[in-house]
């Protein structure tokens, strides 16, 4: 299996426009989680999914961000419209039940 | 709240090294553990996942021991390589959902050729 996969891996936008980060899970995981990442607040959890249907968003910062899977095999995660505290490494994440949870190579957002 | 403790930050070591890193969590009643390796500018790799049941897993040079009624969890790096340089992260799972994990802010090691 190729892992989990996203895409962009980097996307630099101006502030107020619309960024759309896309991930592809590892095969068979009927887990599926976005996380972010900053120097300041380290490693969070924005909203992860079960089967495709969203479990808890509590994580997700504001209604700018809204996340979607349509199918077992692909998400997305959107800003909309971005500002520049919007700037961070976002990463999809897979599992299987309680197993090992397995993680993209994450999209950089830059946001000016 | 489940807060995860990761000590020291930074560590740097000669190669060839025994290393011991260490995270403790608050909440006991988990179900398992994670590491994780990150390199710089990419995404985090699991390194070893030990179950509630385990006191121990080991992967090559690496052994990770779990102590829940202490909540607390060790990663021995036995014969450090600079290879190994890299951020360290433990993450264990939330109190309202054992799905969800929960991530120290990790240890930055840097092995010294």
């Amino acid at each position: 299996d190729a892992g989990v996969i996203q895409s962009p891996r980097h996307e630099v936008t101006e502030m107020g426009q619309e960024v759309t980060l896309r991930c592809k899970p590892i095969s068979g995981h009927d887990y599926l989680f976005w996380y972010r990442q900053t120097m300041m607040r380290g490693l969070e959890l924005l909203i992860y999914f079960n089967n495709n249907v969203p479990i808890d968003d509590s994580g997700m910062p504001e209604d700018r961000f809204s996340a979607k899977m349509p199918n077992a095999s692909f998400s997305t995660l959107k800003i909309q419209p971005s500002e520049p505290r919007d700037s961070a490494v976002y990463f999809c994440a897979s599992r299987q039940g309680l197993g090992e949870l397995f993680f993209g190579e994450g999209s950089r957002l830059t946001v000016l | 709240k489940q807060e995860v403790t990761q000590i020291p930050a930074a560590l740097s070591v000669p190669e060839g090294e025994n290393l011991v890193l260490n995270c403790s969590f608050t909440d006991s009643a988990i179900y398992n553990l994670q590491w994780f390796r990150q390199d710089p500018g990419k995404g985090l790799t699991s390194l070893l996942l030990i179950q509630s049941s385990q006191r121990e897993q080991t992967s090559g040079r690496l052994n990770a021991s779990l102590d829940k009624s202490s909540g607390r969890s060790t990663l021995y790096i036995a014969a450090s390589q600079p290879g190994d340089s890299a951020t360290y992260l433990c993450a264990v799972p939330s109190m309202d959902s054992s799905y969800k994990l929960i991530f120290g802010s990790g240890t930055r090691l840097l092995v010294r050729p």
